[in-house]
């Protein structure tokens, strides 16, 4: 049973091109959440989704950021516009039911915008 | 504004002997905590967590204790050893409707031989 698959490991962008973080959940999990690190910081939730919906984006920045969790296929989290300050790990979890369990985190896409 | 507070960025122990690394909270409704290990360039290991009806919790070498009067939680390392060594986040759940979790900024902890 895989674990959360995150893809790229690595993602280089210069400031105003698009990325596109892709994060598969575990098998069976129908939970999404993506979070942010910034250097010396802790994780900071950004969105959470179900198969279609976006339940929470309420730690979203308004622009230039979205998700999706489509029915077919991984959740992508978009970043148009990148600028050095997007430049963080972003973190990829997954989890079964939303009450009492621990969500399962994926490896990471360290973005660098240069 | 921090909900989640780890106030000891670093800790340093000896291996065999106890780590105790600490969180504070502010949100009373927090309902749900757990604690996370991060190695560098990895992502967060799940460890073990406490429901709010509950005060203690133990997993083999771990054991997580909750004051909720005092919005305080630890986890108690014993014995330490050195593949310890990493960076724990505390984290908070507001749980029913919520689904994302709260983190702390993490204590680095090193477990020296």
């Amino acid at each position: 049973n895989a674990g959360v698959m995150q893809n790229p490991r690595h993602l280089v962008r210069r400031r105003g091109q698009e990325a596109r973080l892709r994060c598969s959940p575990m098998k069976g999990h129908s939970h999404v959440y993506w979070y942010r690190q910034l250097p010396e910081e802790g994780l900071k939730f950004m969105v959470y989704l179900q198969k279609e919906n976006i339940i929470d984006e309420s730690g979203m920045p308004k622009e230039r950021f979205s998700a999706e969790f489509p029915k077919e296929g991984p959740s992508i989290l978009r970043i148009q516009q990148v600028v050095r300050g997007d430049s963080a790990a972003y973190f990829c979890a997954s989890s079964p039911y939303i009450v009492d369990t621990e969500a399962f985190f994926g490896q990471g896409t360290r973005l660098t915008v240069v | 504004d921090q909900q989640v507070k780890q106030n000891s960025p670093s800790l340093s122990v000896q291996e065999g002997r106890i780590s105790i690394l600490n969180c504070d909270y502010t949100n009373s409704m927090f309902d749900y905590f757990l604690w996370y290990k991060k190695y560098p360039a990895e992502g967060p290991t799940f460890l073990i967590s406490i429901s709010s009806i509950k005060d203690k919790n133990e997993d083999g070498r771990f054991t997580v204790f909750l004051n909720k009067s005092a919005k305080h939680l630890s986890l108690h390392i014993v014995p330490s050893q050195p593949g310890d060594s990493a960076v724990y986040f505390c984290a908070a759940s507001l749980g029913g409707s919520q689904g994302n979790l709260i983190f702390g900024k993490g204590t680095k902890l090193s477990v020296k031989p």
